[in-house]
């Protein structure tokens, strides 16, 4: 039983194209993130959500937009994709926000742009 | 600006032996500190979390330093085995904000 994850693992897509990634998380945290892991394998904060409102907004392009229905769920949107955008994206949770909160990963997103 | 740096070259020990990583940070007084393992195409998953307060942390086989006069921590894994390969990061955060992470080492036992 998957504590965190994300859909879908791979994405291959043209530049231009808007795309998503779902993420879900059954094991009753209240914070929710997003994470970008870039070639040289540095884990970025993308955004961070608790309890549905927004968190942590760091300085991502507007193209992408992430949306939390409930506070088990964060998906991501793309708009626009450019070849830049090629990374592994990381849903993540965790009990509460910053602090000693450890955070548990999903499986990772591979999204390449063409 | 804060930054956490570890060593970006691949670590080859043999089998047996203790595996120690390195994790440096500069800009900052973190107040946590903790370690992940990542295996190849998997997300990281969390392995110690050790406080500023607190100097050693083990669990099993793994051990945990945090100097904050250094401004470093250590991560050792005694008797290791080739299923310990994988890349290791560390990340550091205060009460107040989220957790910054290092680009991992990688390590590599070869039996």
């Amino acid at each position: 039983d998957t504590a965190v994850s994300q859909t879908p693992k791979y994405l291959v897509t043209q530049m231009g194209n808007d795309k998503s990634i779902k993420c879900e998380q059954n094991l009753g945290h209240d914070t929710m993130y997003w994470y970008k892991q870039d070639s040289k394998k540095f884990l970025k904060i993308m955004f961070s959500y608790n309890n549905k409102e927004l968190i942590i907004n760091e300085t991502v392009p507007n193209r992408f937009s992430p949306k939390s229905p409930d506070k088990a769920h964060l998906n991501l949107h793309i708009n626009s994709l450019e070849l830049g955008d090629s990374a592994v994206y990381f849903c993540a949770s965790s009990r509460g926000r910053f602090g000693a909160n450890v955070l548990t990963f999903g499986a990772g997103s591979r999204l390449t742009v063409l | 600006s804060q930054k956490i740096e570890q060593n970006s070259e691949a670590l080859n020990i043999q089998e047996g032996k203790t595996a120690t990583l390195t994790c440096n940070y500069t800009n900052y007084s973190p107040a946590y500190l903790q370690w992940y393992r990542q295996d190849p195409g998997r997300g990281p998953v969390f392995l110690l979390l050790i406080r500023e307060n607190e100097k050693e942390k083990r669990k099993e086989r793994l051990k945990v330093t945090f100097d904050t006069t250094l401004k470093q921590s250590l991560f050792h894994i005694t008797a290791s085995q080739p299923a310990d390969s994988a890349t290791y990061l560390c990340a550091f955060n205060n009460a107040g904000n989220m957790l910054t992470f290092g680009g991992g080492t990688r390590l590599m036992v070869k039996p």
